[in-house]
């Protein structure tokens, strides 16, 4: 089975921390993906990573930047705290299959961080 | 871009009846289209995915999703609901042809009453 963990269930934070949530996967997956959950808002993307140093903006990246220094290892990271920052996390990881490109792999997620800043 | 509608932000039924969750998807590809579940403070878990195969895709735990290219549709049903089902689901679409990101839409809260 694909594991896909993160750091931390439930965190506190107070405005202006530097915050990192960290995600590791273990079925080598190439792709990872960060996303904030919101009620009524469904999944949106804040980033992802298709290979180790590469990344790339999803719909909501202002306020975050991210890291992947190993294969397995996708960090969020949240340069200076607010408020509107609470929220639940998602952390996910997929393949990419090489040959076939038009292929979409599901993705799978770890149990989430929620997040509150005070 | 590609985007997910889920037309009902909340569906009650009875316990032993059938589910029915909506969703149309716009997409300028044909989608690569995915139903997922999230009950109470757990992540995220496919249900069942739709990949260019066979239109009528069948998921786990009894749901199953028709492809309708003319309606843009991916409705999820179940003949019979049970207790165990009450959770968040959520349509996903492909972002574009062979893109691995995922659209998703916002959500369908299921409720099973007894």
């Amino acid at each position: 089975d694909v594991k896909v963990t993160q750091s931390s269930r439930y965190l506190v934070k107070r405005t202006g921390e530097k915050v990192f949530l960290e995600c590791v996967q273990d079925m080598d997956h190439e792709n990872m993906f960060w996303y904030r959950q919101d009620p009524g808002l469904g999944l949106r993307l804040i980033y992802f990573s298709y290979d180790v140093k590469m990344k790339e903006k999803g719909d909501i990246p202002e306020g975050y930047s991210v890291s992947r220094e190993k294969k397995e290892r996708f960090s969020l990271i949240l340069e200076s705290a607010s408020t509107n920052q609470t929220s639940m996390y998602l952390c996910a990881s997929s393949l990419t299959t090489s040959g076939v490109p038009f292929l979409v792999w599901e993705q799978y997620f770890g149990p989430g961080t929620r997040l509150t800043v005070t | 871009a590609q985007s997910v509608t889920q037309l009902d932000s909340h569906v009650s039924v009875s316990e032993g009846t059938p589910v029915l969750l909506r969703c149309n998807y716009s997409s300028s590809y044909s989608p690569s289209l995915f139903w997922y579940v999230q009950h109470p403070n757990k992540g995220l878990q496919l249900l069942l995915k739709y990949t260019s195969a066979a239109t009528l895709v069948k998921g786990i735990n009894g749901f199953e999703a028709e492809f309708k290219k003319s309606e843009t549709s991916f409705h999820l049903t179940k003949p019979s609901a049970h207790m165990s089902d009450a959770a968040e689901y959520f349509c996903v679409v492909s972002d574009g042809r062979g893109a691995q990101k995922l659209v998703f839409g916002q959500g369908t809260r299921l409720t099973i009453n007894p």
